[in-house]
């Protein structure tokens, strides 16, 4: 989406392995940063979010970091599960935050 | 609660043909979005509305015009279909106005061209 890079296209890892998920934005004045869950065939659900005022947060295997003065945010998901093997989706809200830009996706594979 | 509902789940239309692809959402949310997802390349804003009576264009909004009918409902519509609109449409919804919220999608309605 506009704005919005997100790297790299396809991650493949061992099972137990972790993953990294990176994103980049352009507006400086973004302030919400989401990622999404999207299996096969589904609808992208939300799975953490982090807003400007933190650095890190987590949700049992799941952290995302923010460095806003560098633009970028990332995803980490540690002990990685086959049940993770999904595309994963970062987003970023441009100008009066409505309006909210994807990134491309990143195919995670975890092989058992 | 149903969330964000879509309808309809499929629909094959013939080049230039019109369509409406209709969305309602219960959860009283202000904003409402149209994205349409193709093959590697993510989900990309046709339009939104911040607040009902109020429409804005995205990144790819040629070809489409949406109605925010109420604060549940959101349409779009193809006026005449083209083939490189055959894509899988995502509809979505948040709650607030400037808040940070997340958006809720819906399951989404998969849209083939001939």
């Amino acid at each position: 989406g506009e704005n919005v890079e997100q790297h790299p296209s396809t991650l493949s890892v061992q099972e137990g392995d972790s993953a990294v998920i990176k994103c980049t934005y352009s507006d400086s004045a973004s302030n919400y940063f989401p990622w999404y869950k999207q299996e096969l065939g589904k609808r992208p659900q939300l799975i953490i979010d982090i807003r400007s005022n933190v650095g890190e947060k987590k949700d049992q295997r799941i952290a995302v970091t923010l460095n806003k003065t560098a633009k970028h945010f990332s995803l980490h998901i540690t002990e990685t599960q086959p049940e993770d093997s999904a595309v994963y989706f970062c987003a970023a809200p441009k100008g009066n935050f409505n309006k909210f830009y994807f990134g491309s996706g990143t195919k995670l594979n975890v092989k058992p | 609660n149903a969330g964000v509902t879509q309808t309809p789940k499929f629909q094959v239309l013939k080049t230039g043909q019109s369509m409406t692809l209709q969305c309602a959402q219960d959860m009283n949310h202000n904003s409402m979005y149209w994205y349409r997802q193709d093959p590697g390349m993510g989900l990309r804003l046709i339009y939104y509305s911040a607040s009902e009576g109020t429409t804005d264009k995205g990144e790819v909004p040629n070809g489409y015009n949406v109605s925010r009918l109420n604060k549940r409902e959101f349409s779009l519509r193809l006026e005449s279909a083209a083939p490189s609109q055959t894509s899988v449409y995502f509809c979505a919804s948040r709650g607030g106005s400037y808040s940070n919220q997340p958006q809720h999608f819906g399951d989404g309605t998969r849209l083939s061209i001939l």
